[in-house]
């Protein structure tokens, strides 16, 4: 049971415009959300978070939006970057108590064209 | 500050080998995770542990077991190792007071 989903596995965009990752989510007591970057050989790193209390939240050129109602999120990257091209990890959390697991969507591959 | 460290980078074991993946973080965190990555299926948590002293199965723990030996440590064994093991495996770490966890850059394991 894939309580969090990434249905593309992967996205190619043009330099400059917009990048939109999607991300679907099947537990209603998820009320934390990230997004990590992966580069190939590395670990995931963490890029931005949302709250389930907000709708919004914007780092740079990096905004993440929540659709509880629809158990959506998207994470919008403008404008795209060569340097954004990695695989782009959605994950949810049921809160702060106790260790404060992590489920994770199966991961978005972005290529950023020239 | 290393942040997350893991060894080994790169391992190849045969069948029915044991080995022991190192993880060690110096951000004084109070939780650890190993997670493996396989291609399709994003990270899965194996093992956690909340807190030092304490250990959880995840969601994928068949064949494997932890050692959280400190606060800083916290290491996965492969008694008997199997082809299906064949992954990458993430360590990572979190405080009490954030969500976010933070990941060390891996170990690529192989079984033949």
């Amino acid at each position: 049971d894939q309580q969090v989903k990434q249905n593309s596995p992967s996205l190619s965009v043009q330099e400059g415009r917009i990048s939109i990752l999607n991300c679907d989510y099947t537990n209603s007591m998820f009320d934390y959300f990230l997004w990590y970057k992966k580069y190939p050989a590395e670990g995931p790193t963490f890029l931005i978070s949302i709250s389930s209390i907000k709708d919004k939240n914007e780092d740079g050129r990096f905004t993440v939006f929540l659709n509880k109602s629809a158990k959506h999120l998207s994470l919008h990257i403008v404008p795209s970057q060569p340097g954004d091209s990695a695989v782009y990890f959605c994950a949810a959390s049921d809160g702060l108590q106790g260790a404060q697991k992590l489920v994770f969507g199966q991961g978005t591959r972005l290529t950023i064209n020239p | 500050n290393a942040g997350v460290t893991q060894t080994p980078k790169f391992q190849v074991l045969k069948t029915g080998q044991s080995m022991t993946l190192q993880c060690a973080q110096d951000m004084n965190h109070n939780s650890m995770y190993w997670y493996r990555q396989d291609p399709g299926m994003g990270l899965r948590l194996i093992y956690y542990s909340a807190s030092e002293g304490t250990t959880d199965k995840g969601e994928v723990p068949n064949g494997y077991n932890v050692s959280r030996l400190n606060k800083r440590e916290f290491s996965l064994r492969l008694e008997s190792a199997a082809p299906s093991q064949t992954s990458v495996y993430f360590c990572a770490s979190r405080s009490y007071t954030g969500y976010e966890q933070y990941f060390g850059p891996g170990t690529r394991l192989t079984v033949t």
